[in-house]
């Protein structure tokens, strides 16, 4: 079946460090995946996907993914925080099957100046 | 997030209540889609549109109804609800059918509270 793992519930990073939110994924055949932000009272934004191509994607707001395979991650990186980057991060990956996004469970990051 | 609007955007409703979500999307999209997210757990995909026709139940209540009267509204249709079905409720679509590899807009959801 297909899953994906985000170990962290929280992330802690001072304002101007690099921020690394882990992403694992299980899926049979070849795996899309996405990453979304949602800030408090509102809905998912979508950041980035990886399809095929080029290990590194780079998305909205300074933010990118690198795929690996041989891992099963697509962990999301920022070479410098920002306090507003404070939110709740979101790993996806698209079931090959039925199409449907499979989410985890999410990470909260806290960026604090 | 003005492509994707839901109403209302908080709700509280008694177990004996009829209420109705509503989604509108101005992105011109063809698959809309319900999602309900709970406190710490991953977002549970309840229902799929493509073009106006459901294409995924995903083992949901019966008390949770759906409609789609065209590609731009979607509507979730409440009644008996339990206290365990407070929730955040999303709303999202996207450009082609839900097999595709685009990726989701989402509406800003409606918060739900059953007492």
């Amino acid at each position: 079946a297909q899953s994906v793992a985000q170990p962290e519930d929280q992330v802690n990073v001072a304002e101007g460090n690099p921020l690394t939110v882990k992403c694992t994924y299980s899926v049979s055949g070849n795996p899309y995946l996405f990453w979304y932000v949602q800030y408090p009272n509102r809905g998912l934004q979508f950041l980035l996907k990886y399809i095929t191509g080029d290990n590194l994607v780079k998305g909205s707001y300074g933010f990118e993914a690198e795929f690996n395979k041989s891992q099963t991650s697509f962990h999301l990186k920022k070479p410098s925080a920002l306090v507003s980057d404070s939110a709740l991060y979101f790993c996806a990956v698209r079931d090959p099957q039925g199409g449907k996004l499979i989410f985890g469970q999410g990470t909260e990051l806290s960026v604090k100046p | 997030e003005t492509g994707v609007t839901q109403t209302p955007r908080h709700l509280v409703m008694g177990m004996t209540n009829k209420k109705s979500l509503k989604c509108e999307q101005h992105l011109g999209h063809n698959a809309m889609y319900w999602y309900k997210q709970s406190a710490k757990k991953p977002l549970e995909l309840m229902f799929v549109y493509n073009f106006k026709e459901q294409t995924e139940n995903n083992s949901v209540p019966s008390r949770f109804s759906p409609e789609c009267p065209n590609s731009s509204h979607l509507f979730l249709h409440l009644h008996t609800l339990q206290p365990e079905d407070s929730a955040l409720y999303l709303c999202a679509s996207s450009r082609m059918t839900s097999g595709s590899l685009d990726e989701q807009y989402f509406g800003p959801g409606t918060r739900l509270t059953v007492t």
